[in-house]
């Protein structure tokens, strides 16, 4: 195991509800980030955290809303969600924002009905 | 625009034969690169990076290469085995806080 957990695994919800996908690490480290992996494409980075600040934000639409409380726990709250986000949204982590290599987790699968 | 991506989008290899995945990178100011490796079910695990200081670098059973003059890295693995099975990611960075761009991803399928 990489040391950041995913939950839920997978998550099927409609368009009008609203969830929250939650990740944790356990290496102790002060970066977090939020990825979409969507079939054959490259990874799509959403959001970056950096000691619980928010130092990048993708472009993301607003329907999604991330909450970083401590360096180590990332949530992405989820609502009134479009179908084209159905995807697997992958967490990671690292010692900081340099040169570091990213942990990531096992991913929480989204479909969007 | 600046971009990452990968020659071919499958490989196949016999079981203990040698495999090589190349990856194609434009941006010359990219001084830091990773090489990930997705399971089915799993996300990307760490398997070796490189810095641009540094043109080889090696791990256990597996090798970078990186070719800063046509901008190109490659991950060699040695006496491939089924469990190297995967979708594998090559990824850069440039400048140390910059955000890690990946490509597309090549799926490795080891023949028994």
């Amino acid at each position: 195991e990489t040391g950041v957990t995913q939950t839920p695994r997978h998550l099927v919800m409609g368009m009008t509800n609203k969830k929250s996908l939650k990740c944790e690490q356990h290496l102790g480290h002060n970066a977090m980030y939020w990825y979409k992996q969507s079939a054959k494409k490259p990874l799509e980075l959403m959001f970056v955290y950096n000691f619980k600040e928010q130092t990048e934000n993708n472009s993301v639409p607003s329907r999604f809303s991330p909450e970083c409380p401590n360096s180590s726990h990332l949530f992405l709250h989820l609502h009134t969600l479009q179908p084209e986000d159905s995807a697997l949204y992958l967490c990671a982590s690292s010692q900081g924002l340099g040169t570091y290599e990213q942990y990531f987790g096992p991913g929480t699968r989204l479909t969007v009905t | 625009g600046e971009s990452v991506g990968l020659h071919l989008p499958t490989l196949s290899v016999q079981e203990g034969d040698n495999s090589i995945i190349n990856c194609a990178y434009s941006n010359s100011a990219s001084d830091y690169f990773i090489w990930y490796k997705q399971e089915s079910g799993k996300g990307p695990q760490f398997i070796i990076d490189i810095r641009s200081n540094m043109d080889k670098r090696q791990g256990q059973r597996v090798t970078v290469l990186l070719n800063k003059t046509v901008k190109h890295l490659s991950l060699q693995i040695a006496a491939t085995q089924p469990g190297d099975s995967a979708v594998y990611f090559c990824a850069e960075k440039t400048g140390a806080n910059s955000k890690l761009t990946f490509g597309k991803g090549i799926t490795l399928s080891v023949r028994p």
